[in-house]
């Protein structure tokens, strides 16, 4: 079955770096895209970017231009996304979510909490 | 990208219908056939219920529905149960090769 398996759950203080995975399994890793999708604290979902898990092209939100960095290992089967500069505002889940234009398939989140 | 426009809440008794709007642009929402909704329960994933403006994924029951006029996309829910207490995204593909989510509907079940 297919499954994203992310993480575990980061601190990090304001002004350095995060570096979330997410493995892919159950499915041909380089067939499809894997999104990132931000959730602040009682706030709504927030598309970051997105992998071509194939050939490795990006595409990011502008709010994350030259902040954010989404890189895949196909011998691992794993994305990565890296996010610099953090600040308290940063404090979010953050998903991995399978798909192209839509995403059937989702992480289970990963908690990164910024804090001085 | 602004974030597309979604009512805060709506509400239905059980056994009625509501719809959720998504109001976009002709650059998002107006531009592309690429609307999704998604549901999400207090701390869980969200799961796709519609893709496409108007198709549901297997396993997805057949209350659901979605579709699209103009700027504007909507998804009903027929037949309220108490288990579609939850919020509900939208998202589309933009023109900027991106895409944005709504921020959120707050179903509740009277």
């Amino acid at each position: 079955q297919v499954q994203l398996v992310q993480s575990g759950a980061e601190v990090k203080k304001p002004g350095a770096s995060v570096k979330v995975s997410c493995k892919a399994s159950g499915y041909t890793f380089t067939s499809n895209y894997l999104h990132w999708v931000r959730q602040t604290p009682g706030q709504g979902l927030e598309w970051m970017g997105v992998i071509n898990c194939s050939g490795g092209s990006t595409s990011y939100a502008q709010k994350f231009q030259g902040r954010v960095t989404m890189t895949r290992d196909t011998s691992t089967s794993t994305v990565y996304m890296e996010l610099s500069s953090l600040r308290s505002e940063d404090t979010a889940v953050y998903y991995c979510a399978r798909g192209a234009s839509e995403s059937d398939y989702w992480g289970q989140g990963t908690l990164v909490t910024v804090s001085s | 990208q602004s974030a597309l426009t979604q009512p805060a809440s709506v509400s239905g008794s059980p056994g009625q219908s509501i719809t959720i709007s998504c109001t976009g642009t002709s650059s998002d929402v107006g531009g592309y056939n690429y609307v999704s909704w998604y549901q999400q329960h207090p701390g869980k994933a969200p799961k796709l219920m519609i893709y496409e403006v108007s198709n549901r994924p297997s396993g997805v029951s057949n209350r659901f529905s979605g579709s699209k006029s103009g700027n504007t996309a909507s998804l009903t829910i027929s037949g309220l149960q108490a288990e579609d207490e939850a919020d509900y995204y939208c998202n589309s593909y933009t023109n900027n090769n991106s895409y944005v989510f709504g921020g959120g509907t707050e179903v509740i079940v009277l």
